[in-house]
């Protein structure tokens, strides 16, 4: 059973770099076609989409993020990981890591982490 | 405001039938980009109820179904239960000049 699991502060400081980890088990990220990516829920609101990656490293970012994130892979640890810089109070967030079911970053996402809070705040 | 527009809340007895829209545009829905479907219970990970607008996953009961025509596409869930209670988004992609990957703002569904 693939299961994936976001790890990393909870809090972050107002201008500096956020950074999650996302560990994926049942699954080899090396071996697959998939995309992963990542999402945010703020508190109160919808789901938002970051990022996804494949496992050759080839990304795709939001437009309204573009700018500040970064989204890596590491297939010796099967793990991605998402780095936002200059944080502000407006990124504090629920941030879930998921798996895209398919070869491309617009496909269905089918498995999803439990979801990690990251409060920014000085 | 979401490129996806969803009705903030719908509600229904248990047994009954609801449906949620999701009103896109030409840009995505309208130029053929596929819609998927989501329910989140909060603290929970969201789960994957409809993908590629009327495919089920494994496991999903055969009581939500979705459907898409034009700019818009739904989901309907019949057989209204308790556990149905949850927030739902849809999911698709959008081609305009700044591409993206977009969600609805969100349904909550409450059984009466």
């Amino acid at each position: 059973q693939l299961r994936l699991q976001e790890s990393g502060p909870g809090l972050v400081k107002p201008s500096e770099t956020l950074s999650l980890t996302c560990s994926v088990s049942g699954d080899s990220i090396s071996s697959s076609t998939n995309y992963w990516g990542w999402i945010r829920q703020p508190p109160g609101k919808g789901l938002e989409w970051i990022g996804s990656i494949s496992y050759s490293g080839s990304t795709y970012y939001t437009p309204s993020l573009k700018s500040r994130v970064t989204i890596s892979v590491d297939t010796s640890k099967n793990q991605f990981s998402l780095r936002l810089s200059s944080v502000t109070a407006a990124d504090t967030a629920v941030f879930y890591c998921a798996r895209h079911n398919g070869d491309s970053y617009v496909d269905q996402l089918d498995y999803w982490g439990q979801g990690t809070l990251v409060t920014v705040s000085s | 405001q979401s490129v996806l527009t969803q009705p903030p809340s719908v509600s229904g007895a248990p047994g009954q039938r609801v449906t949620i829209s999701c009103t896109g545009s030409n840009s995505n829905i309208g130029a053929g980009s596929d819609v998927h479907w989501y329910q989140h219970l909060p603290g929970t990970a969201p789960k994957l109820l409809i993908y590629v607008n009327n495919n089920r996953p494994s496991g999903v009961p055969d009581r939500f179904s979705g459907s898409k025509s034009g700019t818009s596409a739904s989901l309907a869930i019949t057989g209204l239960q308790a556990e149905d209670e949850a927030d739902y988004y849809c999911h698709s992609y959008d081609s305009s000049l700044s591409a993206d990957v977009i969600f609805g703002g969100g349904t909550k569904l409450t059984v009466l």
